[in-house]
């Protein structure tokens, strides 16, 4: 079975600092694994996505996250926050399953930014 | 534009009183999908469908419905709804699962 877990349901930084959301994942295939991010009242957005190439990956607006097969984990970061990158962030990981994908989301974290 | 569009965005109905939520993308993909979105639980598949004529079930499908008549629309149907199906509706299409488009969401209020 897939799942995923995000490991901060809240995080708060001041603009300017380093962001970590965590994410740890469990997979019995070779998964494949996404950020996206939610903006107030907004859709999702993908701002990155590991599809088993390079393990570090780099996505929109900055933000990066790496792949470590040995930690199960794909952990998004940031050098500078940003007033504009407050939203919830959501990790996902898919894999096939005889002949059908699945999708399955963290339950979110959200990032507060400190002026 | 490429996107995915949804209608209503806003919903209050009340129980018992049948429902479609539309969905339609204008990228030709072949995958289009159905999440439910509720607060600390993140994002649930309802239905999932990979091509025309051919949709199953997701993570929470009890009581919903689909259906796929066409490529570029996949509505979602709920026959009877009850309260417990207020949320926040979202619909997705990708070429594969990989890197889905989300529409806007459509928010639903049974009472």
């Amino acid at each position: 079975a897939q799942s995923v877990t995000q490991l901060d349901s809240h995080v708060s930084v001041s603009e300017g600092t380093p962001v970590l959301l965590r994410c740890n994942y469990s997979s019995s295939y070779s998964p494949s694994l996404f950020w996206y991010v939610q903006h107030p009242n907004k859709g999702l957005q993908l701002l990155l996505k590991y599809t088993s190439a390079a393990t570090l990956v780099k996505g929109i607006n900055g933000f990066e996250a790496e792949f470590k097969k040995s930690e199960t984990s794909f952990h998004l970061t940031k050098p500078s926050a940003h007033m504009s990158d407050a939203a919830e962030y959501f990790c996902v990981v898919s894999g096939r399953m005889d002949s059908s994908y699945k999708l399955i989301f963290g339950s979110g974290t959200r990032l507060l930014v400190r002026p | 534009e490429a996107q995915v569009t949804q209608n209503p965005r806003y919903l209050i109905t009340v129980t018992g009183k049948k429902l479609t939520v539309t969905c339609s993308q204008n990228m030709n993909h072949e995958y289009m999908s159905w999440y439910r979105q509720d607060p600390g639980l993140g994002l649930r598949q309802i239905y999932y469908s990979m091509n025309v004529e051919v949709t199953d079930k997701g993570d929470v499908p009890e009581g919903y419905k689909v259906s796929r008549k066409e490529k570029r629309n996949f509505p979602l149907i709920l026959e009877s709804p009850s309260p417990n199906q207020t949320s926040l509706y979202f619909c997705a299409s990708s070429k594969t699962s990989v890197a889905q488009y989300f529409g806007p969401g459509t928010r639903l209020l049974v009472l």
